[in-house]
């Protein structure tokens, strides 16, 4: 088994401030996901790594950034938060690309 | 692009009650990878159940779909609710039908089960 941390599990930032989410895996997977949770929109892609060292832009990826650390760590960062950016963001773990995906518990992004 | 619709944002049900939540899908390509993930309150979301086989019923935990490419539907399905299955359900589609795609999420469907 393995686990999926992403921290912090809140964050609070200001209208324009530059915010980074963090996430570990410890699956060995070599596919991570950032996704943006809303209430009646689903799950959206934001950005994907399959390997270590490689990024992929998803649907959502305007305004945001990422980085592949290490095979374990994926970073997003907000480069400007906006108020109506507020929701949970969840980052996800794959064997590779199109394997099932194990999902962190969350981050809950508030703007003030 | 490929895309998937869950047409209700919420399901109420009464315990015992069967459940079915719908999901359908857009794709060119012919062999398309359907799922279904579970989120349940304070835990992360997880796999419940996933096909590629048309016509054939798929289960796990109770629940089952079967993928119907002709109406391109992948319905969530079981027979009697009960209340631990109040939880958000996602259908995700697999993109351009290829095992080793991205994931495409629907809205979701959010699942209320009371007594």
């Amino acid at each position: 088994g393995g686990i999926i941390t992403q921290t912090p599990k809140f964050l609070i930032g200001q209208e324009g401030q530059k915010l980074t989410l963090k996430c570990q895996q410890n699956f060995n997977h070599d596919t991570m996901y950032w996704y943006r949770q809303d209430s009646g929109k689903g799950l959206r892609l934001i950005y994907y790594s399959i390997t270590e060292n490689d990024l992929q832009k998803g649907d959502l990826s305007e305004g945001y950034d990422a980085s592949r650390e290490k095979k374990s760590s994926f970073s997003l960062t907000v480069t400007s938060a906006q108020k109506n950016e507020m929701a949970v963001f969840l980052c996800a773990s794959s064997m590779r690309l199109g394997g099932q995906q194990y999902f962190g518990p969350g981050t809950r992004l508030t703007v003030l | 692009g490929d895309s998937v619709t869950q047409t209700e944002g919420l399901v109420t049900l009464t315990e015992g009650l069967p459940v079915m939540l719908n999901c359908t899908y857009q794709t060119i390509y012919s062999n398309p990878f359907l799922f279904w993930y579970v989120h349940y309150l304070n835990e992360s979301p997880r796999l419940l159940l996933k096909s590629s086989t048309d016509n054939k019923r798929t289960e796990h935990q109770g629940f089952h779909a079967t993928l119907h490419k002709s109406s391109s539907s992948f319905h969530l399905q079981k027979s009697s609710a009960q209340l631990s299955d109040s939880a958000l359900y996602y259908c995700a589609l697999s993109d351009r039908g290829s095992a080793l795609g991205r994931l495409h999420f629907g809205a979701g469907t959010q699942l209320i089960v009371i007594p």
